[in-house]
């Protein structure tokens, strides 16, 4: 069965900190996809990456990188000098080929950035 | 490009009445899935339509089915509403292999009282 564990539930920060969401997913797949998605307030989720499973670089946008480790089953995603409109609740999901790619989601983290 | 639109955005039922919730899906979207969001808890698949045929269904009852027509639009319907049926609906369409992943709707909040 997939998983996906965010276990931070909520995290603040002073504007221009760097800030590290942790995700931890289960998978028995061996091709699947890890994706991160911004709520705001307005209830729209955004999306952010998307990650397949035989690719394990690193990648960077701007304030966003993210670290993709299969050897500990984590798709962390920081904020680099973060700002008051990041704060948002960020939800880490998971596809599986074997399940029709059908993204289940881990419970999401609050993030909430303080000028 | 055009987005997801669900309607309505707000909705009241009344425990044990049936509803249909709407999405109009980017134009070329063959794929459409529905999610249930609680407050405060990531969203849960509902199920998923390709090509007007339901591919993938999460651990809901019977009572939610939907639907999923040629002009890209899709219709979720829940009948005997329960009060834990109260939540954010959410409606993501995509392109099979589009790298991106689903597009999302704003959602339509579902109040049962």
């Amino acid at each position: 069965a997939q998983k996906v564990t965010q276990a931070q539930t909520e995290i603040s920060v002073v504007e221009k900190e760097d800030v590290t969401l942790d995700c931890v997913y289960e998978t028995r797949d061996t091709t699947y996809y890890l994706f991160w998605y911004k709520q705001p307030p307005s209830g729209e989720l955004v999306f952010l990456i998307r990650r397949n499973s035989f690719d394990e670089q690193n990648e960077i946008s701007g304030r966003y990188s993210w670290n993709f480790q299969k050897s500990t089953s984590s798709f962390n995603f920081t904020i680099t000098a973060s700002q008051v409109v990041d704060s948002a609740v960020y939800f880490c999901a998971l596809s599986e080929r074997g399940n029709n790619n059908d993204m289940r989601f881990g419970a999401g983290t609050r993030l909430t950035v303080k000028p | 490009e055009t987005g997801v639109t669900q309607s309505p955005t707000h909705l009241i039922k009344t425990r044990g009445q049936q509803v249909t919730l709407r999405c109009s899906s980017q134009s070329g979207h063959n794929t459409v899935s529905w999610y249930q969001q609680a407050l405060g808890q990531g969203p849960q698949f509902i199920f998923q339509y390709y090509r007007e045929e339901e591919n993938g269904r999460g651990n809901f009852p019977p009572r939610f089915s939907g639907l999923q027509f040629p002009n890209y639009s899709s219709e979720l319907n829940v009948n005997a509403l329960e009060l834990d049926d109260s939540a954010l609906y959410l409606c993501a369409s995509r392109l099979l292999g589009q790298p991106k992943g689903y597009t999302f709707g704003s959602g339509t909040r579902l109040t049962v009282v």
